[in-house]
């Protein structure tokens, strides 16, 4: 069964202080997607990005980065030069997809406070 | 182009009263699901819909739940009875899906503030 496990349930950071946000997931399929999503004060949940298991290149988006690596079955965001405005929740999230697409599995995510 | 949208934001009511939830999903999407989530127990999927058909229902978690997605463009989610324990923000999402194709990301609507007293 897919699982995800986000550790770490709060983090206090300083502006402009590097954060990472682990994740780690569980699937028996070899075909899969991950996902993360943040969920600001204001409740909504916002898509960041998908990644498919195929593709272990990391990405760069502005200050936000992810880290993928299949050996350790880890998803790992890290957000550099920390705002204010990124304080949130973060949840890390697999679907698995061997013959079609099935829901998302989120994991418990991650409140991150970025204090000025 | 409206996201997904989902009425009412915030739902007070009494144990023992029914509840109704309503989502609209973003036009073209084909995939619906439904989310409650709780400090305790995070995000957990209730149900999701393909092409209005219930897919799997199997984290809606008694006989009170009941949802339902009489066309493309409308679901509903019903708690009968409600009960304190189903205090909670419940969020509706939808998803254009393509046998084969990438997963498509999901688009979440704001979600409905639900407290039973």
């Amino acid at each position: 069964a897919q699982k995800v496990t986000q550790a770490q349930t709060e983090i206090s950071v300083v502006e402009k202080e590097d954060v990472t946000l682990d994740c780690v997931y569980e699937t028996r399929d070899t075909t899969y997607y991950l996902f993360w999503y943040k969920q600001p004060p204001s409740g909504e949940l916002v898509f960041l990005i998908r990644r498919n298991s195929f593709d272990e290149q990391n990405e760069i988006s502005g200050r936000y980065s992810w880290n993928f690596q299949k050996s350790t079955s880890s998803f790992n965001f890290t957000i550099t030069a920390s705002q204010v405005v990124d304080s949130a929740v973060y949840f890390c999230a697999l679907s698995e997809a061997p013959s079609g697409n099935t829901p998302l599995v989120f994991g418990k995510g991650t409140r991150l406070s970025v204090i000025a | 182009d409206a996201g997904v949208i989902q009425s009412p934001r915030h739902e007070v009511t009494e144990m023992g009263q029914e509840v109704t939830l309503r989502c609209k999903p973003i036009s073209g999407h084909n995939s619906l699901f439904w989310y409650r989530q709780t400090m305790m127990r995070g995000l957990e999927l209730l149900i999701y819909f393909n092409n209005n058909v219930p897919i799997d229902d199997s984290g809606m978690p008694e006989d009170r739940f009941s949802a339902k997605m009489p066309n493309a463009s409308f679901s509903t989610l019903k708690i009968q009875p409600s009960e304190p324990r189903d205090s909670a923000v419940y969020f509706c999402a939808s998803s254009r899906r393509l046998q084969g194709a990438a997963n498509e990301k999901l688009f979440f609507g704001s979600g409905t503030q639900l407290s039973v007293l």
